[in-house]
Order: structure tokens, then sequence, then C-alpha cells
């Protein structure tokens, strides 16, 4: 059983467009997380959850929401893509209690053309 | 903003050698945490130290924190080709809410 996963793995779309990707994590984990990872590696996160209210928005664009439909569910939607967005993106989650590392799905790469 | 950075940045050794990798942050912590990434792959958690902890080991890991001096290191002992892969470590500041800040990475290589 896979304890986050996202979906799709990979994903290649035009600017302008509007794309949403999925995570799902079957952990039980109170608190579920975003972030991107650019092509020099460094990971940011994005937005994180918890218990459906969203507890930290770090300054990325509005063009970026999360939504999460339940606890186990945070999904991450895309309006007109920028060329820039293209980067790997991470679902995480974690139960928010500052004892456990995060559990992180295997990732989403955008490919914005 | 970046907490962590790790050094070096690359390092490549011979299976069987111990590698170590360092990591230096600027603010005050709740616990510190090491991951690793393989190519192509997610991020997988490896060890957390709480602040009020020095050393902490697991399996071939040690990890030490240095709160003083804001730093903390990895040992790999024994090292193996499958240790191949990046190390991030991570911060969970006080007062963020749980927001890990990651560093840079070390991207580490080991040849069989």
């Amino acid at each position: 059983d896979t304890a986050v996963s996202q979906t799709p793995k990979y994903l290649v779309t035009q600017m302008g467009n509007d794309k949403s990707i999925k995570c799902e994590q079957n952990l039980g984990h109170d608190t579920m997380y975003w972030y991107k990872q650019d092509s020099k590696k460094f990971l940011k996160i994005m937005f994180s959850y918890n218990n459906k209210e969203l507890i930290i928005n770090e300054t990325v664009p509005n063009r970026f929401s999360p939504k999460s439909p339940d606890k186990a569910h945070l999904n991450l939607h895309i309006n007109s893509l920028e060329l820039g967005d293209s980067a790997v993106y991470f679902c995480a989650s974690n139960t928010g209690q500052g004892v456990y590392g995060y559990t992180f799905g295997s990732g989403t790469r955008l490919t914005v053309v | 903003s970046q907490q962590g950075e790790e050094d070096p940045q690359a390092l490549s050794i011979q299976e069987g050698e111990n590698a170590t990798m360092n990591c230096s942050y600027k603010t005050s912590i709740n616990n510190l945490q090491w991951y690793r990434q393989n190519s192509g792959r997610g991020l997988v958690h490896l060890i957390l130290i709480r602040s009020n902890e020095r050393e902490k080991h697991s399996g071939r890991l040690r990890v030490t924190l240095d709160t003083s001096k804001k730093s903390s290191s990895l040992l790999i002992t024994a090292s193996r080709a499958a240790d191949t892969a990046s190390y991030f470590c991570a911060t969970d500041d006080e007062g963020s809410q749980g927001n890990l800040i990651f560093g840079k990475g070390t991207k580490l290589s080991v040849k069989p």
C-alpha cells in the first residue's frame, strides 16, 4: 500500500492551461503539505493543511490553490500555467506533532511548454 | 526562506568508506531532520533529532546536533553503492507550525 500517492507522475502541458495534481494519504495523518523542487533540487514549501484548514501559505502566486475535500486528500490546482512553474511537486503528510518525520509522495514532474 | 545549508554540495567516496555531511541553520529549532532522495524519486525520512538531543543513531547512520553552533552532521558508516543519493537536512523551526525548511542537499556518490 502506498502511504502518500500523487497523480499524475508526469504532466506536460502548454502555457496558459489549468491543471490539477492529486494527493492522497492513507496514514491517518492530520497535516498535509505541498512542496516545490526546482531544477537545482531546492525544496520550498508551498502550502500545508491541518484538518481542512490552511495553516501555512507561503508567498506563492495566487494561481496556485490547494483544495482539501477531506483529511486524506490535498489537491493542488494551478491556473494559467507559466514556463517558470515547471518543477517537481511533492505532496507530504505528517502527524503535525513535531515528533515524526514527513512521509513524501513520489512527486509529479510538471513541464510547461 | 532557506534555513539549512549542507556541506559539501557533492561527495564522492569508495564503498566501505564513511561519509560525513554537515548542515548549518540560522534560527531556533524544535527538531532537525535528515532525508534521502534517490534520483527521480521522493524524499525518504532517515532520522529526526530533537533540539534537546545531541546524538542519535539508526543502523549505519549517526546524527549529531550542536544547537550552540546551529549545526548538525550526518555520518554514514561503511557506505554502500546503494547509499548513492542526495541527502537533505530540514529544520522544524520554533513557531513554524511544523513547516519544514530544507537545505540545498549533498549529492553523495558511492563507487563500488
